[in-house]
């Protein structure tokens, strides 16, 4: 059962445009979320983090949106640049920092940003 | 440099061989991981460690093997290879309590 869905596996988004990839759970315990990029032969890296005491965090060009009604969280890359074309993972944690360290992942968005 | 490595990058082995991926970090983090990354699935959780001597099922345990002797190394292994098993696979190491993680590069098994 996948906790953590990613309806869209690839998203195409001209340069200078927003985009804006999607990441749906279904646990209700889930209370801490992330973002990472991913470029091809290289593991994924760390983007941006949202807690559930929040519903929007920013940092520069990326914003997350979280919206635990619907249980929807989403990342706005404004402008997109060539160099945002990457695989993107949401993942989940429940009680972070209370020995469970573990994320629950994706399965990814594949961006590309069109010159 | 400090971070994680991971060898070997790629490997090609057959069904039924023991195949042991290395994990190496600088950082001296408490907890590590193992992930594999397979079309359609995304990243699973394999294995992880919250300390030396303290390992953990994730996700997808069936068929590995971990152990955990020393902070800084965590290797994985599959006892006896299967082709369900090919796959890309990522260490990891948590940077801090807000579950940002440093992933190696990632090491590329592929099983004939």
């Amino acid at each position: 059962d996948q906790q953590v869905k990613q309806n869209s596996p690839s998203l195409s988004v001209q340069e200078g445009r927003i985009s804006i990839l999607n990441c749906d759970y279904t646990n209700s315990m889930f209370d801490y979320f992330l973002w990472y990029k991913k470029y091809p032969a290289e593991g994924p890296t760390f983007l941006i983090s949202i807690s559930s005491i929040k519903d929007k965090n920013e940092d520069g060009r990326f914003t997350v949106f979280l919206n635990k009604s619907a249980k929807h969280l989403s990342l706005h890359i404004v402008p997109s640049q060539p160099g945002d074309s990457a695989v993107y993972f949401c993942a989940a944690s429940d009680a972070l920092g209370f020995g469970n360290e573990k994320l629950t992942f994706g399965t990814g968005t594949r961006l590309t940003i069109i010159p | 440099d400090a971070g994680i490595t991971q060898s070997p990058r790629y490997k090609i082995t057959e069904t039924g061989r023991q195949v042991t991926l290395m994990c190496h970090q600088t950082w001296s983090h408490s907890y590590m991981f193992w992930y594999r990354q397979d079309l359609g699935h995304g990243l699973r959780l394999i294995y992880y460690s919250a300390a030396a001597d303290i390992t953990d099922k994730g996700e997808v345990p069936d068929g590995y093997v971990v152990s955990r002797s020393k902070t800084e190394n965590f290797p994985l292994t599959l006892e006896s290879a299967t082709r369900s098993q090919t796959s890309v696979y990522f260490c990891a190491s948590i940077r801090n309590v807000a579950g940002e993680l440093f992933f190696g590069e990632g090491s590329r098994l592929t099983v004939l």
